[in-house]
């Protein structure tokens, strides 16, 4: 088992550009989530999946799309990276709201 | 509006000796708890978890306190080892048929054990 796959793990961006980041889950898990992480501060969740097609808002979606096409890929789009979308991102997923999340190991984006 | 405070963003421990730390809830509705650790470069791992219905909950070296009339809980970790050094992230799930597994994360506290 590989738990959670994201890819990549680093990426620089200049401003304007866009890119995607993807997110693979192997234990069938229905729900799958996107977060960024930035200094000084908790995760905070941009978007999230509750079953294969089907997406919604977290708490800081702005400037972000994602797609869930595939129960077990949940891909996290940048349509014009902009500086302060700088930040670690992790993607996490779980099998049901009362049970731990498990988090890939993250992507490193700096958009100059 | 930070829902999950862990107003302490750093903490020094003696190997061997027990670390407590804190996280403080302003949303009522938060029925699920969870302590998550993260080392440097990796995503966070889960470490333990409490609903609203227990007061504590033990796993090894680890327990968990809710306190839910002052809206608090606290991790401790007993004995603190040196492979504890990370930063520990508290986190809460509201009760709400909607609330789809979203957490609140803290900003997370800095763990150093030292010899």
């Amino acid at each position: 088992n590989a738990g959670v796959t994201q890819t990549p793990k680093f990426r620089v961006l200049k401003t304007g550009q866009s890119m995607t980041l993807l997110c693979a889950q192997d234990m069938n898990h229905e729900y799958m989530y996107w977060y960024r992480q930035d200094p000084g501060m908790g995760l905070r969740l941009i978007h999230y999946s509750v079953g294969e097609g089907t997406t919604a808002k977290g708490e800081v979606p702005d400037g972000y799309n994602v797609s869930r096409l595939k129960k077990q890929n949940f891909l996290l789009g940048l349509e014009s990276a902009a500086p302060s979308q700088t930040s670690v991102y992790f993607c996490a997923s779980t099998k049901g709201r009362l049970n731990e999340q498990f988090f890939g190991p993250g992507t490193r984006l700096t958009v100059l | 509006d930070q829902q999950v405070k862990q107003n302490s963003p750093s903490l020094s421990v003696q190997e061997g000796r027990i670390s407590i730390l804190n996280c403080d809830y302003t949303n009522s509705m938060f029925d699920y708890f969870l302590w998550y650790k993260k080392y440097p470069a990796e995503g966070p791992t889960f470490l333990i978890s409490i609903s609203s219905i227990k007061d504590k909950n033990e796993d090894g070296r680890f327990t968990v306190f809710l306190n839910k009339s002052a809206k608090h809980l606290s991790l401790h970790i007993v004995p603190s080892q040196p492979g504890d050094s990370a930063v520990y992230f508290c986190a809460a799930s509201p009760v709400t048929t909607d609330s789809w597994g979203k957490l609140q994360f803290g900003a997370g506290t800095q763990v150093v054990v030292t010899p």
